[in-house]
């Protein structure tokens, strides 16, 4: 089946305790990209990813790090979470082909607690 | 800066009545989306929308877009209580896949 895959799917921890999300995609996408979404905010990108090994910011990428080392993953780094990190995290991912229209999958989100 | 402003914000509706969301964005794109999202689930694709006239049904749903007025909208017909969810539009920024998202519209339809 098709998917992408997030884990992990709750999480609840403490300030400054360093966090990795992991997202994994099975379609051999190009495109990957983490969104956070909050209450009256929409979804707001954190980075994209365009291949392996290219990354970039997108709107909101303070407080975040990722990295593209292999085609299907694209995990999510919090070095020193923050209460106002605290959300509901999704993970994309769309093929480059022309025929594809751009079209994103998401993953089932993570919600982030930073206590 | 690509924004993207949808309305209403929520709607109450009853079963069998029609509606319709609307999507205004603030600078040319080639394409725009509809995503569904059910309370604490992922996001569905919907719809794709690519050109101008655009039309496209499933369903009870249906999504059209007008490029030269920066409009989409979502008309519902007959609505079910199935139909109760999140839907937000999305339009794609650039070549770079970015979609910038709408704030969604919350759906409640009531018996």
């Amino acid at each position: 089946e098709a998917q992408v895959t997030q884990n992990p799917r709750y999480l609840i921890t403490v300030t400054g305790k360093k966090l990795t999300v992991t997202c994994s995609q099975n379609m051999n996408h190009e495109y990957m990209s983490w969104y956070r979404q909050d209450p009256g905010l929409g979804l707001r990108q954190i980075y994209y990813s365009m291949n392996v090994e290219v990354t970039d910011k997108g709107d909101v990428p303070e407080g975040y790090k990722v990295s593209r080392k292999e085609k299907r993953n694209f995990p999510l780094i919090l070095e020193s979470p923050s209460p106002n990190q605290t959300s509901l995290y999704f993970c994309a991912s769309s093929s480059r082909a022309r025929d594809s229209y751009n079209e994103q999958f998401f993953g089932p989100g993570t919600r982030l607690t930073v206590l | 800066e690509l924004k993207v402003e949808q309305n209403p914000l929520f709607l109450s509706m009853q079963e069998g009545k029609n509606y319709t969301i609307y999507c205004n964005y603030s600078t040319t794109s080639d394409r725009l989306y509809w995503y569904r999202q059910d309370p604490g689930k992922s996001l569905e694709s919907l719809f794709v929308l690519l050109s101008n006239g655009a039309v496209k049904q499933e369903g009870r749903l249906m999504a059209s877009l007008d490029t030269k007025a920066r409009l989409s909208t979502l008309h519902i017909t007959a609505a079910v209580h199935d139909l109760s969810a999140t839907y937000f539009c999305a339009v794609g920024e650039g070549a770079t896949n970015k979609l910038i998202f709408g704030t969604g519209t919350l759906l409640a339809v009531q018996p």
